[in-house]
């Protein structure tokens, strides 16, 4: 089974900081890597799929990038929505598998 | 406009067996491309994914519940459905479905229901 590592578990940070949240796989998954945003007692949204596409009518602000087994989730300048927990998923080949999530809190 | 919406019981005894709806509009599971996945969320704890099944049944498990599930479609009732045997309280948890595209967002879970929650319990 292939493992998703996220990290950190949580990050403080201020409106306007640059945040960058990291995931590995535990083997290649070359670019099939999606990324989450769950707010407390909401579903999961789509914010970024194989690896660095942006979903549409998500803001520009969020990017991916990464290939192999390391990818990043940055946020470019942290917005009072952006708080919220942060979840990669690979869906390379059979399975799928998510991290075990990102805390972002207001400093 | 895609919609999907779970339901099932809210509480369920030990070693009983789940069976969850998924309820969609707006695209159909014959459509080449298309899936509906589970996924389930424990209280204050991280996603995890259960099953996927696709428009030409194909039908994907979790490696770690396999023995214990099962996922099924009805494409003229427009669901999706899952079981889950011999359920215990570490079952506890929001269960999800999620519709996925393989031409819109490449298999990713772009669309999800809101969930439903699931208590075990005697």
């Amino acid at each position: 089974d292939i493992q998703m590592t996220q990290s950190p578990s949580t990050l403080a940070a201020s409106v306007g900081d640059r945040v960058t949240i990291t995931c590995r796989a535990s083997q290649s998954i070359n670019s099939w890597l999606a990324w989450y945003q769950q707010k407390p007692g909401k579903a999961p949204k789509l914010l970024i799929y194989m690896a660095s596409s942006l979903k549409s009518g998500v803001p520009s602000r969020f990017s991916g990038s990464g290939s192999g087994t390391e990818f990043a989730l940055t946020i470019s300048s942290l917005q009072p929505d952006d708080f919220a927990t942060y979840y990669c998923q690979q869906y390379n080949g059979y399975s799928r598998a998510f991290g075990q999530g990102t805390k972002v809190e207001i400093k | 406009q895609i919609t999907l919406k779970e339901s099932g019981p809210t509480l369920v005894k030990p070693t009983q067996t789940l069976t969850a709806t998924c309820t969609f509009s707006g695209f159909s599971l014959t459509t080449r491309g298309v899936g509906v996945g589970w996924i389930r969320q424990p209280p204050g704890k991280a996603l995890e994914w259960l099953a996927l099944i696709y428009w030409d049944d194909d039908k994907r498990y979790s490696p770690s519940l396999k023995s214990r599930l099962t996922i099924t479609k009805d494409t003229s009732k427009n669901q999706v459905f899952v079981t889950m045997t011999n359920m215990d309280p570490v079952d506890t948890a929001t269960y999800f479905c999620a519709h996925v595209s393989l031409d819109d967002s490449e298999d990713a879970f772009d669309i999800w229901g809101h969930g439903t929650v699931v208590t075990v319990s005697s």
